[in-house]
Protein backbone atom coordinates (compact mmCIF):
# COMPACT_ATOMS: atom_id res chain seq x y z
CA UNK A 1 0.00 0.00 0.00
CA UNK A 2 1.31 3.50 -0.75
CA UNK A 3 2.03 5.83 2.10
CA UNK A 4 3.73 9.13 2.96
CA UNK A 5 5.88 10.32 6.10
CA UNK A 6 6.46 13.78 6.74
CA UNK A 7 9.03 13.51 9.68
CA UNK A 8 8.80 17.13 10.96
CA UNK A 9 5.55 18.52 12.13
CA UNK A 10 6.72 21.56 12.70
CA UNK A 11 9.60 23.31 11.31
CA UNK A 12 10.67 27.42 12.30
CA UNK A 13 13.19 29.41 9.87
CA UNK A 14 14.50 32.94 10.26
CA UNK A 15 13.66 34.85 7.04
CA UNK A 16 16.13 34.56 4.02
CA UNK A 17 17.74 31.17 5.67
CA UNK A 18 17.19 27.97 3.27
CA UNK A 19 14.53 25.68 3.69
CA UNK A 20 14.01 21.79 3.53
CA UNK A 21 11.48 19.70 3.59
CA UNK A 22 11.26 16.15 4.32
CA UNK A 23 8.81 13.72 2.34
CA UNK A 24 9.42 9.99 2.52
CA UNK A 25 7.25 7.63 0.52
CA UNK A 26 6.53 3.98 0.23
CA UNK A 27 5.27 2.83 -3.29
CA UNK A 28 6.82 -0.21 -5.49
CA UNK A 29 6.91 1.35 -8.55
CA UNK A 30 7.87 4.68 -9.73
CA UNK A 31 5.18 7.14 -7.72
CA UNK A 32 3.97 10.60 -9.12
CA UNK A 33 4.75 12.86 -5.89
CA UNK A 34 3.50 16.37 -5.30
CA UNK A 35 3.58 19.35 -3.02
CA UNK A 36 0.74 21.61 -1.89
CA UNK A 37 0.37 24.45 0.13
CA UNK A 38 -2.53 25.42 2.71
CA UNK A 39 -2.45 29.09 3.91
CA UNK A 40 -4.68 29.38 7.26
CA UNK A 41 -8.43 29.01 6.25
CA UNK A 42 -7.47 28.18 2.47
CA UNK A 43 -7.30 25.36 0.16
CA UNK A 44 -4.68 23.68 -0.93
CA UNK A 45 -2.26 24.94 -3.64
CA UNK A 46 0.12 23.10 -5.62
CA UNK A 47 3.57 23.93 -5.61
CA UNK A 48 5.46 21.12 -8.01
CA UNK A 49 4.68 17.87 -9.09
CA UNK A 50 7.21 14.90 -10.56
CA UNK A 51 5.88 12.92 -12.98
CA UNK A 52 9.39 10.95 -14.66
CA UNK A 53 12.28 12.20 -16.23
CA UNK A 54 14.75 15.12 -14.46
CA UNK A 55 14.54 14.16 -10.57
CA UNK A 56 15.16 17.75 -9.81
CA UNK A 57 11.61 19.53 -10.29
CA UNK A 58 11.44 23.30 -10.28
CA UNK A 59 7.70 24.92 -8.69
CA UNK A 60 6.70 28.19 -8.38
CA UNK A 61 6.88 30.63 -5.73
CA UNK A 62 10.95 29.46 -6.03
CA UNK A 63 10.49 25.76 -4.88
CA UNK A 64 12.08 23.16 -6.24
CA UNK A 65 12.05 19.48 -4.99
CA UNK A 66 14.13 16.51 -5.79
CA UNK A 67 13.20 12.79 -6.29
CA UNK A 68 15.51 10.37 -5.03
CA UNK A 69 14.49 6.63 -5.99
CA UNK A 70 17.43 5.16 -3.63
CA UNK A 71 16.05 7.02 -0.83
CA UNK A 72 12.08 6.97 -1.45
CA UNK A 73 12.37 10.75 -0.81
CA UNK A 74 10.96 13.78 -2.37
CA UNK A 75 12.44 16.99 -0.26
CA UNK A 76 10.88 20.29 -0.57
CA UNK A 77 13.56 23.03 -1.12
CA UNK A 78 13.82 26.92 -1.31
CA UNK A 79 17.40 28.58 -1.11
CA UNK A 80 15.83 32.38 0.54
CA UNK A 81 12.35 31.87 2.57
CA UNK A 82 10.00 34.50 2.94
CA UNK A 83 7.75 35.72 5.52
CA UNK A 84 4.82 34.95 3.21
CA UNK A 85 5.84 31.56 2.85
CA UNK A 86 4.42 30.41 6.35
CA UNK A 87 1.96 27.97 5.91
CA UNK A 88 1.15 24.34 5.74
CA UNK A 89 3.11 22.10 3.36
CA UNK A 90 2.14 18.39 2.57
CA UNK A 91 3.73 15.89 0.48
CA UNK A 92 1.04 13.59 -1.78
CA UNK A 93 1.51 10.60 -3.35
CA UNK A 94 -0.29 9.26 -6.28
CA UNK A 95 0.31 5.41 -8.10
CA UNK A 96 -0.97 7.12 -11.42
CA UNK A 97 -4.84 7.88 -11.07
CA UNK A 98 -6.48 10.28 -10.05
CA UNK A 99 -6.41 9.16 -6.11
CA UNK A 100 -3.94 10.64 -3.90
CA UNK A 101 -2.38 9.79 -0.57
CA UNK A 102 -1.36 13.02 1.74
CA UNK A 103 1.17 13.10 4.09
CA UNK A 104 0.65 14.57 7.74
CA UNK A 105 1.42 17.99 6.79
CA UNK A 106 4.51 20.04 8.34
CA UNK A 107 3.80 23.86 9.27
CA UNK A 108 6.21 25.92 8.84
CA UNK A 109 7.17 29.38 10.38
CA UNK A 110 9.08 32.36 9.45
CA UNK A 111 10.87 34.20 11.99
CA UNK A 112 11.43 37.72 11.00
CA UNK B 1 -10.60 32.29 -14.53
CA UNK B 2 -11.23 28.79 -14.27
CA UNK B 3 -12.00 27.85 -10.47
CA UNK B 4 -13.64 25.45 -7.90
CA UNK B 5 -15.52 27.39 -6.20
CA UNK B 6 -17.03 26.37 -2.78
CA UNK B 7 -20.30 27.62 -0.53
CA UNK B 8 -20.52 28.96 1.76
CA UNK B 9 -17.31 29.30 3.37
CA UNK B 10 -17.81 29.14 6.61
CA UNK B 11 -21.21 27.09 7.93
CA UNK B 12 -22.71 27.11 11.41
CA UNK B 13 -25.66 24.03 12.27
CA UNK B 14 -26.64 22.53 15.29
CA UNK B 15 -26.23 19.10 16.24
CA UNK B 16 -28.32 16.64 14.60
CA UNK B 17 -29.43 19.62 11.59
CA UNK B 18 -28.85 18.39 8.46
CA UNK B 19 -26.47 20.46 6.37
CA UNK B 20 -25.44 20.56 2.74
CA UNK B 21 -22.38 22.15 1.54
CA UNK B 22 -21.50 22.90 -2.29
CA UNK B 23 -18.99 22.95 -4.77
CA UNK B 24 -18.97 23.85 -8.72
CA UNK B 25 -16.28 24.10 -10.75
CA UNK B 26 -15.38 26.14 -14.11
CA UNK B 27 -12.93 23.16 -15.31
CA UNK B 28 -15.26 20.91 -16.81
CA UNK B 29 -12.97 18.49 -14.68
CA UNK B 30 -14.18 14.47 -14.92
CA UNK B 31 -13.52 13.81 -11.50
CA UNK B 32 -14.80 15.80 -8.23
CA UNK B 33 -13.85 15.02 -4.40
CA UNK B 34 -14.83 15.72 -1.06
CA UNK B 35 -11.76 15.91 1.73
CA UNK B 36 -12.35 16.25 5.40
CA UNK B 37 -9.42 17.58 7.23
CA UNK B 38 -9.23 18.31 10.80
CA UNK B 39 -6.91 21.03 12.77
CA UNK B 40 -3.37 20.13 11.82
CA UNK B 41 -4.25 16.61 9.99
CA UNK B 42 -4.25 15.72 6.44
CA UNK B 43 -7.11 15.81 4.36
CA UNK B 44 -9.37 12.81 4.50
CA UNK B 45 -10.85 11.36 1.36
CA UNK B 46 -14.57 10.54 1.81
CA UNK B 47 -15.92 9.95 -1.64
CA UNK B 48 -15.01 10.90 -5.30
CA UNK B 49 -17.16 10.81 -8.44
CA UNK B 50 -15.69 9.74 -11.48
CA UNK B 51 -18.14 11.96 -14.05
CA UNK B 52 -21.44 9.76 -12.51
CA UNK B 53 -19.92 6.97 -10.95
CA UNK B 54 -19.86 7.34 -7.34
CA UNK B 55 -16.94 5.81 -5.15
CA UNK B 56 -16.90 5.80 -1.57
CA UNK B 57 -14.04 5.36 0.61
CA UNK B 58 -14.73 2.42 3.23
CA UNK B 59 -14.64 4.09 6.33
CA UNK B 60 -16.41 7.28 5.55
CA UNK B 61 -19.62 7.16 7.91
CA UNK B 62 -22.81 6.67 6.50
CA UNK B 63 -24.11 9.88 8.00
CA UNK B 64 -22.51 11.47 4.87
CA UNK B 65 -23.58 11.06 1.54
CA UNK B 66 -22.81 12.97 -1.79
CA UNK B 67 -24.40 14.23 -4.98
CA UNK B 68 -23.34 15.03 -8.19
CA UNK B 69 -26.28 16.32 -10.60
CA UNK B 70 -24.06 17.31 -13.22
CA UNK B 71 -19.81 18.00 -14.08
CA UNK B 72 -20.23 21.30 -12.61
CA UNK B 73 -21.58 20.91 -9.61
CA UNK B 74 -21.44 18.46 -6.54
CA UNK B 75 -22.90 18.78 -2.95
CA UNK B 76 -21.64 16.64 0.27
CA UNK B 77 -24.59 16.19 2.41
CA UNK B 78 -24.08 15.52 6.56
CA UNK B 79 -27.23 14.02 7.37
CA UNK B 80 -26.93 14.59 11.30
CA UNK B 81 -23.81 16.19 11.70
CA UNK B 82 -22.33 15.50 15.37
CA UNK B 83 -19.68 17.34 17.13
CA UNK B 84 -16.67 15.72 15.34
CA UNK B 85 -17.95 16.63 12.17
CA UNK B 86 -16.66 20.51 13.07
CA UNK B 87 -14.00 19.99 10.07
CA UNK B 88 -12.85 22.31 6.99
CA UNK B 89 -13.97 20.57 4.18
CA UNK B 90 -11.98 21.08 0.77
CA UNK B 91 -13.84 19.91 -2.64
CA UNK B 92 -11.15 19.50 -5.66
CA UNK B 93 -11.25 18.10 -8.75
CA UNK B 94 -9.29 16.60 -11.05
CA UNK B 95 -9.34 16.04 -15.10
CA UNK B 96 -9.02 12.10 -14.78
CA UNK B 97 -5.40 11.77 -16.73
CA UNK B 98 -2.91 10.19 -15.05
CA UNK B 99 0.00 13.29 -15.32
CA UNK B 100 -3.15 15.66 -14.33
CA UNK B 101 -3.21 17.29 -11.10
CA UNK B 102 -6.30 17.69 -8.33
CA UNK B 103 -7.12 21.41 -8.09
CA UNK B 104 -8.70 22.11 -4.77
CA UNK B 105 -11.42 24.87 -3.91
CA UNK B 106 -10.85 27.14 -0.96
CA UNK B 107 -13.08 25.13 1.66
CA UNK B 108 -16.22 25.28 3.54
CA UNK B 109 -15.56 25.47 7.72
CA UNK B 110 -18.37 23.67 9.44
CA UNK B 111 -19.12 24.67 12.93
CA UNK B 112 -21.30 22.19 14.82
CA UNK B 113 -23.43 23.75 18.18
Amino acid sequence: AQSVTQPDIHITVSEGASLELRCNYSYGATPYLFWYVQSPGQGLQLLLKYFSGDTLVQGIKGFEAEFKRSQSSFNLRKPSVHWSDAAEYFCAVSSGTYKYIFGTGTRLKVLA
Amino acid sequence: DAMVIQNPRYQVTQFGKPVTLSCSQTLNHNVMYWYQQKSSQAPKLLFHYYDKDFNNEADTPDNFQSRRPNTSFCFLDIRSPGLGDAAMYLCATHPGGSTDTQYFGPGTRLTVL
